[in-house]
C-alpha cells in the first residue's frame, strides 16, 4: 500500500498569512493526488484533483503543486472561512488512502 | 447539481451486518462510478471501496472479505453492506461520486456498533 505522510498535522495562523501544506507519498504516484478540506460536522470537499486542478468553484487562493512523492497545498491568504483540517488522497493504485489531515486553527 | 443522501440504521449490533443506502439525485448512477468512504469519530478518512457503472467493484484490502458494494439502477442508489460488524466500524459513513476521489459527497450517516 502507499503510505500517504502530511505535515504539519496542525498550524496556527492568521487571516492573511500564506499557508503550506506537505503530502508526501511513499512512492511515485505521478500526479493522481487531490486535496479536501473539511470543517467540523460537514462532508469534504474536493477541493483539488490532478494534483494542480482546481474544482469548480474553488477560490483560486487554492492552488496545489508537485508530482512524483511529493506535493504541497498552498492558501496564498488565508480567510476566516479556511480553518478547517486538510486531507490529501493518492488515487493512483488502491488502496486510495489518505493522509492523516492538517488542521489549520487560529 | 448532483446531490447525495446517506440512510441507513443509525445502530447496529456486534456481529450483525451494516447496511447503508446512497440516494443519488441530479445524475444517473450509471453514469460515473462511486464510493464509500469512512471517518470514525475523531480520526481521518478511510476509502471503502468503489463500484463501477458496471457493477465491478474494489475494495480497501482491510475490509474486503467483509465489504460488498452494489448498484440499484432503478432506483438510483448506491448500497453498502459490511459484515460482522464490530466497534471498529464505528463511524461517519459518506458516500461519493467518483470510485477512487469523490468530487461530491453525501453528508455522511453516523453508524455506531454497540449492543
Amino acid at each position: 500500500d502507499i503510505q500517504m505522510t502530511q505535515s504539519p498535522s496542525s498550524l496556527s495562523a492568521s487571516i492573511g498569512d500564506r499557508v503550506t501544506i506537505t503530502c508526501r507519498a511513499s512512492q511515485d504516484i505521478g500526479n493522481f493526488l487531490a486535496w479536501f478540506q473539511q470543517k467540523p460536522g460537514k462532508a469534504p470537499k474536493s477541493l483539488i484533483y490532478g494534483a494542480s486542478n482546481l474544482q469548480s468553484g474553488v477560490p483560486s487562493r487554492f492552488s496545489g503543486s508537485g508530482s512524483g512523492t511529493e506535493f504541497t497545498l498552498t492558501l496564498s491568504s488565508l480567510q476566516a472561512e479556511d480553518f478547517a483540517t486538510y486531507y490529501c488522497q493518492q488515487y493512483d493504485s488502491s488502496p486510495y488512502d489518505f493522509g492523516l489531515g492538517t488542521k489549520v486553527e487560529i | 447539481q448532483v446531490q447525495l443522501q446517506e440512510s441507513g440504521p443509525g445502530l447496529v449490533k456486534p456481529s450483525e451486518t451494516l447496511s447503508l443506502t446512497c440516494t443519488v439525485s441530479g445524475d444517473p448512477i450509471t453514469d460515473y462510478q462511486w464510493s464509500w468512504i469512512r471517518q470514525p469519530p475523531g480520526k481521518g478518512l478511510q476509502w471503502i471501496g468503489g463500484v463501477h457503472y458496471s457493477g465491478s467493484t474494489n475494495y480497501h484490502p482491510s475490509l474486503r472479505s467483509r465489504a460488498s458494494i452494489s448498484l440499484d439502477t432503478s432506483m438510483n442508489q448506491i448500497s453498502l453492506r459490511l459484515t460482522s460488524a464490530t466497534a471498529a466500524d464505528t463511524a461517519v459513513y459518506f458516500c461519493g461520486r467518483g470510485g477512487y476521489s469523490p468530487d461530491h459527497w453525501g453528508q455522511g450517516t453516523l453508524v455506531i456498533v454497540s449492543s
